[in-house]
């Protein structure tokens, strides 16, 4: 059974903290990994994505991404309550299109 | 550009009835995902079409589930009979293309209750 496992949270923090969440996977055929933010009652929305060992920066958003590790993580720097959300991993598997999820991560940022 | 739609936003039905979800993809997009998320757990692929064929459907719970995408657009998924089990929120999603480097795009959702 593949999985995609993120740390449980709830995850508070205060406003202009660094948020880090974790994400590990068992597929070591993995290729592509994903971090959607969610929204209470909205579509998953794509925010960063990442398919190199190392750290891909976009904005306020880091993703980092260890292979050999089977680990990948989201920063988010200077988090503003608009950051408040539940963040979901998702990891594509090699030779399929389809994404596997972790059951997300629920991210409060106190003003 | 419009995004990925579904209808209905919501449906309510007693076990035993048959519900037909709807999901129109971003124009352009061959690739057409279903998944769906059950209470407390993690969203789960469905299936993937590539404009009207069925690529993957390893993840299509049972045979009381059945997808269509007539003529590569919009898609469809039936549950009939429901059962209790079925109810959770059901998403649709397309890309542009396929590969290491696919983005997926989610539709609002629809949430299926079943009573």
């Amino acid at each position: 059974q593949k999985e995609v496992e993120q740390n449980s949270g709830p995850l508070s923090v205060p406003e202009g903290a660094i948020a880090s969440l974790n994400c590990t996977y068992s597929d070591r055929g993995s290729q592509s990994f994903f971090w959607y933010r969610q929204y209470s009652g909205k579509s998953p929305e794509l925010i960063m994505f990442i398919y190199s060992n190392g750290d891909k920066e976009d904005g306020r958003f880091t993703a980092q991404l260890n292979k050999a590790s089977q680990y990948v993580s989201l920063l988010i720097r200077d988090s503003q309550p608009s950051d408040s959300a539940t963040y979901l991993c998702a990891v594509k598997e090699g030779g399929s299109e389809k994404l596997v999820f972790g059951k997300g991560t629920k991210l409060t940022v106190n003003p | 550009e419009a995004g990925v739609t579904q209808f209905p936003s919501h449906s309510v039905i007693e076990k035993g009835q048959t519900v037909t979800l709807r999901c129109d993809p971003i124009s352009g997009h061959d690739n057409l995902y279903w998944y769906r998320r059950v209470m407390g757990k993690e969203i789960k692929f469905l299936l993937h079409f590539v404009k009207e064929s069925k690529q993957d459907e390893s993840g299509m719970p049972n045979n009381r589930f059945l997808a269509e995408r007539t003529g590569g657009t919009y898609s469809t998924l039936k549950v009939q009979p429901a059962e209790l089990e079925d109810s959770g929120v059901y998403f649709c999603a397309s890309s542009q293309a396929r590969g290491v480097y696919n983005e997926q795009f989610f539709g609002p959702g629809t949430r299926l209750t079943v009573l």
